[in-house]
């Protein structure tokens, strides 16, 4: 079965500093890795993913993720946060080949940029 | 080309009434699936369709049902509404429910409050 931590409900950074959102999963076979992006009042928007291939995915917005395996990890990472950037983060994971059905969301992380 | 559509976005129903969302997936998209969102319960699976089938269903009560048409546009319909439906209900669709890194997309939402 696959799961999904994300830590840290709620994490706070300047503008400009650097954005670290981590999510680590566990699967016992090869993992498909997603991240989502919901601002208010909006449903979830896809930021980037990982299938197979090179293991550093770059999304949108500016927003980066590297699968390593051998930490079952898929943080994701930004250099610069720009106030725009506020908003709840969710990491996904499905098995490959799986329907939709099977997906599985991490509790979100809120990201809070100061001025 | 245009996004997953969720029709009402926002809705105030009454306890013991009864509600139908809709969702119009992406051009070519033929997988349609329902999450509902709450803070406390986070993203939950509802059910998936496929070519008009049900093919997977959550936890969730018999008074939350759906159904996929021949276009793939979706209904999902709760009866008996309670309190505790009130949530953010999130359609998404892909292109096929066997994923080979399918990516699933969003739709808008429907906030639905029951008082």
């Amino acid at each position: 079965a696959q799961s999904v931590t994300q830590l840290g409900s709620h994490v706070s950074v300047s503008e400009g500093a650097l954005v670290l959102l981590r999510c680590n999963y566990s699967s016992s076979v090869p993992p498909y890795l997603f991240w989502y992006v919901q601002y208010p009042n909006q449903g979830l928007q896809l930021l980037l993913k990982y299938t197979t291939g090179a293991t550093l995915v770059k999304g949108i917005n500016g927003f980066e993720a590297e699968f390593k395996k051998s930490e079952t990890s898929f943080h994701l990472t930004k250099p610069s946060a720009h106030m725009s950037d506020a908003a709840e983060y969710f990491c996904a994971v499905i098995r490959a080949g799986s329907s939709a059905s099977k997906i599985i969301f991490g509790s979100g992380t809120r990201l809070s940029i100061r001025p | 080309k245009a996004g997953v559509t969720q029709t009402p976005r926002y809705l105030i129903k009454t306890r013991g009434q009864q509600v139908t969302l809709s969702c119009s997936p992406i051009s070519g998209h033929r997988s349609v699936s329902w999450y509902q969102q709450t803070p406390g319960q986070g993203l939950q699976f509802l059910f998936e369709y496929f070519s008009e089938t049900q093919r997977n269903k959550g936890n969730f009560p018999g008074r939350f049902s759906g159904r996929q048409f021949s276009n793939s546009r979706s209904e999902m319909n709760v009866s008996t509404l309670e309190l505790g439906d009130s949530a953010l209900y999130l359609c998404a669709s892909s292109p096929g429910p066997e994923g080979t890194g399918n990516t699933i997309y969003f739709g808008e939402g429907s906030w639905l409050t029951v008082v």
